[in-house]
């Protein structure tokens, strides 16, 4: 089975620095999807970045990006220039390509310091 | 409607209570999951659906939950006899193509049992 680690259960960074936010899965699987959501207070739980794992190249999207690292089974998320808006909690995720089922792993709580 | 609507926001239920939660996907999307938060957790799947056949519900935790779906849009997960340990944010995500467009969440319904 698959399974999803994050590590790090709270972090803070102070605005406009960088912040890396680390994640390790399991699996079996070569053919996967990566995720980084994050859930605000809403609770409502929204796509940051994707990684697809046949594609070497590293995902980036405006401020974030990630560190795909396969063989190692790691993946984790930068956040450059943080803002006040990103506190949040984090949460690492995996689907198989062929799968509907997302697995989670127990998020990050990431704290924006004025 | 432009996301997915989750009702009630807010349920408090007394322990051995049915509580009946609705999800409202965005329209003409196929695929429709509940997931299951408890308090510091990570989202769990409990079930998914396409159209109104329910593909999996390998996650629902016991004979006491049940989800359908009967047209193929609005689903409500009903859990019987509710108890202590169901207390949690239940989300609802909707699809359209998972592996295009990816999954689009509700804010959930926060179910606390006293």
């Amino acid at each position: 089975a698959q399974t999803v680690t994050q590590s790090q259960p709270e972090m803070s960074v102070q605005e406009a620095e960088t912040v890396t936010l680390s994640c390790t899965y399991d699996t079996s699987e070569s053919d996967y999807y990566l995720f980084w959501y994050k859930q605000p207070p809403s609770r409502q739980m929204i796509l940051v970045i994707r990684q697809e794992a046949y594609k070497q190249q590293n995902a980036t999207e405006n401020r974030f990006s990630v560190n795909f690292q396969k063989a190692a089974k790691s993946f984790s998320l930068k956040i450059s220039d943080s803002q006040l808006g990103d506190a949040a909690m984090y949460f690492c995720a995996y689907r198989s390509a062929g799968g509907v089922k997302i697995i989670f792993g127990k998020g990050t709580r990431l704290h924006i310091l004025p | 409607g432009a996301g997915v609507s989750q009702s009630p926001r807010y349920k408090v239920a007394k322990r051995g209570q049915d509580v009946a939660l609705r999800c409202d996907p965005i329209s003409g999307h196929v695929s429709l999951f509940w997931y299951q938060q408890a308090l510091g957790q990570g989202p769990e799947f409990l079930t998914y659906f396409q159209n109104e056949a329910q593909l999996d519900k390998s996650g629902l935790p016991s004979d006491r939950f049940f989800a359908e779906r009967p047209e193929g849009s609005v689903s409500t997960l009903k859990i019987q006899r509710t108890q202590q340990e169901d207390s949690a944010v239940y989300l609802c995500a909707s699809s359209l193509d998972a592996d295009i467009y990816g999954y689009t969440f509700g804010s959930g319904t926060r179910l606390t049992v006293v």
